[in-house]
């Protein structure tokens, strides 16, 4: 139980291009996702949180208009790269929590899209 | 604000023995603190969670222990199998958010056959 599946799973593409990931809970209801970056051998840096049915809340230094994210339902997150750069090419990964926002519970993550801006 | 240390360095052990990887945290006490583990090019999959009222936690061959007066967090995987070599990471909740989560870089680690 508890998987996340994300997609598409590569993307290279010219610089100016926007691109769109999704992350999709495939056997519960997940209110609550999270998407992180991560540069090789460093650690995963949250970017934002996704909320059902809300405005998604961005951490400090990351460009909401830059990265726009949209969580239509229980089910799917969506995070739009617009307008990449090279420097936005990394590995973007998702993870979801179920049965709502509280603590002590694990993430459950999908397995990334890897970024490549030429 | 909080820093995780996990070692950098690869942790290389003989298959059969026990790997011992360790998490430090230097500001405040997390709540509860988790460990994963990512293979390359793959998403983290969750191992264990371990709560501040607990000292130890066990789970088949895994087991993490949590010392808050040390600030440090120990995962061990006995008995370990080639099939373990991968990259562990441990994670904090967040002192404004109790279901956000701070990440260390984690430790790679490679059991020999």
């Amino acid at each position: 139980g508890a998987v996340v599946s994300q997609h598409p799973s590569r993307v290279i593409c010219k610089s100016g291009t926007s691109v769109k990931i999704e992350c999709r809970s495939l056997d519960f209801q997940a209110t609550t996702m999270f998407w992180y970056r991560q540069f090789p051998k460093q650690s995963l840096m949250l970017m934002a949180t996704s909320n059902e049915g809300s405005k998604a809340t961005y951490e400090q230094g990351v460009e909401k208009d830059k990265f726009l994210i949209n969580h239509a339902s229980l089910t799917l997150s969506t995070l739009t790269v617009t307008s990449a750069h090279p420097e936005d090419s990394s590995f973007y990964i998702c993870s979801a929590i179920s049965e709502g926002a509280y603590s002590n519970q694990p993430q459950h993550f999908g397995d990334g899209t890897r970024l490549s801006i030429l | 604000s909080q820093k995780i240390e996990q070692n950098s360095e690869a942790l290389n052990i003989q298959e059969g023995k026990t790997a011992t990887l360790t998490c430090n945290y230097t500001n405040y006490s997390p709540a509860y603190l988790q460990w994963y583990r990512q293979d390359p090019g793959r998403g983290p999959v969750f191992l264990l969670l371990i709560r501040e009222n607990e000292k130890e936690k066990r789970k088949e061959r895994l087991k993490v222990t949590f010392d808050t007066t040390l600030k440090q967090s120990l995962f061990h995987i006995t008995a370990s199998q080639p099939a373990d070599s991968a990259t562990y990471l441990c994670a904090l909740d967040q002192v404004d958010s109790s279901y956000k989560l701070i990440f260390g870089s984690g430790t790679r680690l490679l059991v020999r056959p």
